[in-house]
């Protein structure tokens, strides 16, 4: 399978625990996008990252979000100390070079449904 | 943060009937007009998209209509099918190094048999 890794697809966690969620993007592909829907709702972005770099991170929480793309292995999200709010579906997307922001093409995951009890 | 706003949050059409959604945005730094296609419990998938300087672009039964002078574009489905019942996105990415894609609040389509 080429396309978007997300695991893992359901993530249970009680307030105050750590979240991770991990994302390959496809093949030959080195900007990953994150972004968070919440039940009933629509898309919204929460960081822009390329390999090592954070390029723009405007749509995140300051605090217990954190996102990180390294040279080798999968980006992840990490929500530290979850609270209820934080239960939603988290998307990434990758997108070729530059080309996706130009052409509006992103090629999304699956998801991961993060519930917090 | 540049906005893109789109109606009906939720719409029903009858099999064979027209399903048409609506979007607006206000930054006219937008260059691409893309609508994604999202299924209960999968990621959103490219469906459709537009360039500015086009007024209509179609593809088999979906078409694009955009105004650049109202600031608005519109996903119209022909013929509706069932398979074609899911949350429709429409989206602006910005003309910038550093741009993100803003997506519009969708609109939950369901196509009655």
């Amino acid at each position: 399978n080429a396309g978007v890794m997300q695991n893992p697809r359901h993530l249970v966690r009680r307030r105050g625990q750590e979240a991770r969620l991990r994302c390959s993007p496809m093949k030959g592909h080195s900007h990953v996008y994150w972004y968070r829907q919440l039940p009933e709702e629509g898309l919204k972005f929460m960081v822009y990252l390329q390999k090592e770099n954070i390029i723009d991170e405007s749509g995140m929480p300051k605090e217990r979000f954190s996102a990180e793309f390294p040279k080798e292995g999968p980006s992840i999200l990490r929500i530290q100390q979850v609270v209820r709010g934080d239960s939603a579906a988290y998307f990434c997307a990758s997108s070729p070079s530059t080309s996706g922001l130009q052409s509006g093409e992103l090629f999304f995951g699956e998801g991961s449904r993060l519930t917090v009890l | 943060q540049q906005q893109v706003k789109q109606s009906p949050q939720s719409l029903i059409v009858q099999k064979g009937g027209i399903s048409i959604i609506n979007c607006a945005y206000e930054n006219t730094a937008f260059d691409y007009f893309p609508w994604y296609q999202q299924f209960p419990g999968k990621g959103p998938a490219l469906l459709i998209a537009i360039r500015p300087d086009v007024s209509e672009k179609k593809e088999g039964r979906f078409t694009i209509s955009f105004n650049k002078s109202a600031k608005q574009f519109s996903l119209h489905i022909m013929d509706s099918q069932p398979g074609d019942s899911a949350t429709y996105f429409c989206a602006a990415p910005r003309r910038s190094s550093a741009s993100k894609i803003i997506f519009g609040s969708g609109t939950r389509l369901s196509i009655r048999p």
